[in-house]
């Protein structure tokens, strides 16, 4: 069964703080995503990646960075964490167009 | 105007009814899926489709082209389809674009 794995279901974390989010995939996938997902706005896409060391800007990539050294992992990066990125992460791995988005089982941020 | 728009945003069925879930987009495609989320879970892919209609088992979902409209319908339905129903768009790229959900809460 293919697998979208991400490191945390749950994680609190300090204003200010450093906060690595994990996605790794078994499923050889070119493309890889983050995605915020707050109540009434859907989701949201900070950052994908087509490829390793590629990446780029979805439409909310503000205070966030990402990195993709292999091609299995892609990590999300909140530089210096703000209570307003509280939220549900959600990574997601496909193979390209016209092909079905794999989803994790989403981390739940919360920053006090 | 957001270019995904689903109707309605909340719905509230007994056991046993047929649902209709709507959802209108406003670019081109290449394709339009389907997605299902149960609360405080992951988010599954129920359908992806480019044209006409797909089935599987109770679900049914369909799209018109011409009039950037898609439909997902429910045929007997169960209180274990109560979930969050998600529609997205591909457009001629990488990236999806997602309509905000339709709650669904099945009663038994």
């Amino acid at each position: 069964d293919v697998k979208v794995t991400q490191s945390s279901r749950y994680l609190v974390k300090r204003t200010g703080e450093k906060v690595f989010l994990e996605c790794v995939q078994d499923m050889d996938h070119e493309n890889m995503f983050w995605y915020r997902q707050d109540p009434g706005l859907g989701l949201r896409l900070i950052y994908f990646s087509y490829d390793v060391k590629m990446k780029e800007k979805g439409d909310i990539p503000e205070g966030y960075s990402v990195s993709r050294e292999k091609k299995e992992r892609f990590s999300l990066i909140l530089e210096s964490a703000s209570t307003n990125q509280t939220s549900m992460y959600l990574c997601a791995g496909d193979s390209g167009l016209n092909q079905p988005q794999h989803f994790g089982d989403g981390t739940r941020l919360s920053i006090l | 105007k957001n270019e995904v728009e689903q109707s309605p945003q909340n719905l509230t069925a007994q056991e046993g009814e047929f649902i209709t879930i709507n959802c209108s987009y406003s670019v081109g495609i290449s394709a339009l899926h389907w997605l299902q989320q149960h609360p405080g879970g992951g988010i599954v892919s129920l359908f992806m489709l480019s044209s006409g209609k797909k089935k599987h088992g109770r679900l049914i979902a369909t799209i018109n082209i011409q009039e950037k409209h898609s439909s997902l319908h429910i045929t007997a339905s169960h209180p274990r389809d109560s979930a969050v129903y998600i529609c997205a768009v591909r457009e001629y790229g990488n990236k999806l674009v997602f309509g905000a959900g339709t709650i669904l809460r099945v009663k038994s």
